[in-house]
């Protein structure tokens, strides 16, 4: 069964560098989605991708992060100057390009620390 | 603006019980999607269920099913016969029908099933 795969499972990285977060979405899938989880928290939102552009983003999702679909492939958040507070799990999930498919395809994260 | 509410910060039930995991939700779009998610120790989203806000029958998934009142805009998940693999958090979540299908998540139950 097709999957969302995302690499690395596990960033450890000190505050101020850049990190780049890699996900493979599912080959037929149109939509793309970065979402974040603070340990212990709810999933919010940060950023849907769509037609090599973004569609909608949150206002978590300030001028520190960018997204980028530069192959066929691959979808990547880049943090640009990583804070404390981005400290969280990194889920990027993908969806087919149809009305009628509403499930989005979770990745299984990756869990970025900020020291 | 879109809500999630889950009351419910755990919950404990015995092996081959039943539990519902409360949801209740607050938005002025008239289509929506109501989904639960399931988060193992491990960090990943599992995908359990879906409701359509037209659909007229409660969803079922196997040993899931999803109580919609929509008159009382709650979409509540019950697991029948409780196994010990189903512990984890479960995460309540909305969709708009229209755009671009961003989902808004609840804070999670965590669920605790006992031998």
């Amino acid at each position: 069964e097709p999957e969302v795969t995302q690499t690395p499972s596990h960033q450890v990285t000190q505050m101020g560098q850049e990190v780049i977060l890699r996900c493979v979405p599912i080959s037929n899938h149109l939509y793309f989605y970065w979402y974040r989880q603070i340990l212990g928290q709810k999933v919010e939102f940060l950023v849907s991708f769509y037609n090599n552009e973004i569609s909608e983003k949150s206002e978590i999702f300030d001028d520190q992060f960018s997204v980028e679909r530069p192959d066929g492939s691959n979808f990547t958040l880049k943090i640009r100057s990583t804070k404390l507070e981005d400290s969280a799990m990194y889920f990027c999930a993908s969806r087919q390009p149809t009305v009628s498919s509403y499930e989005q395809y979770f990745g299984p994260g990756t869990r970025l620390t900020v020291t | 603006a879109q809500k999630i509410t889950q009351t419910q910060p755990g919950m404990f039930v015995q092996e081959k019980e039943a539990v519902t995991l409360d949801c209740t939700y607050d938005t002025s779009d008239q289509s929506y999607g109501l989904f639960w998610y399931k988060q193992p120790s491990s960090g990943e989203m599992i995908f359990l269920i879906y409701q359509g806000s037209y659909d007229e029958q409660n969803a079922t998934e196997g040993r899931y099913s999803l109580n919609f009142q929509k008159a009382r805009k709650s979409a509540n998940l019950v697991i029948s016969a409780s196994q010990l693999g189903d512990s984890a958090m479960y995460f309540c979540a909305m969709r708009e029908i229209q755009g671009y299908s961003t989902l808004t998540f609840g804070k999670g139950t965590m669920l605790l099933v006992s031998p």
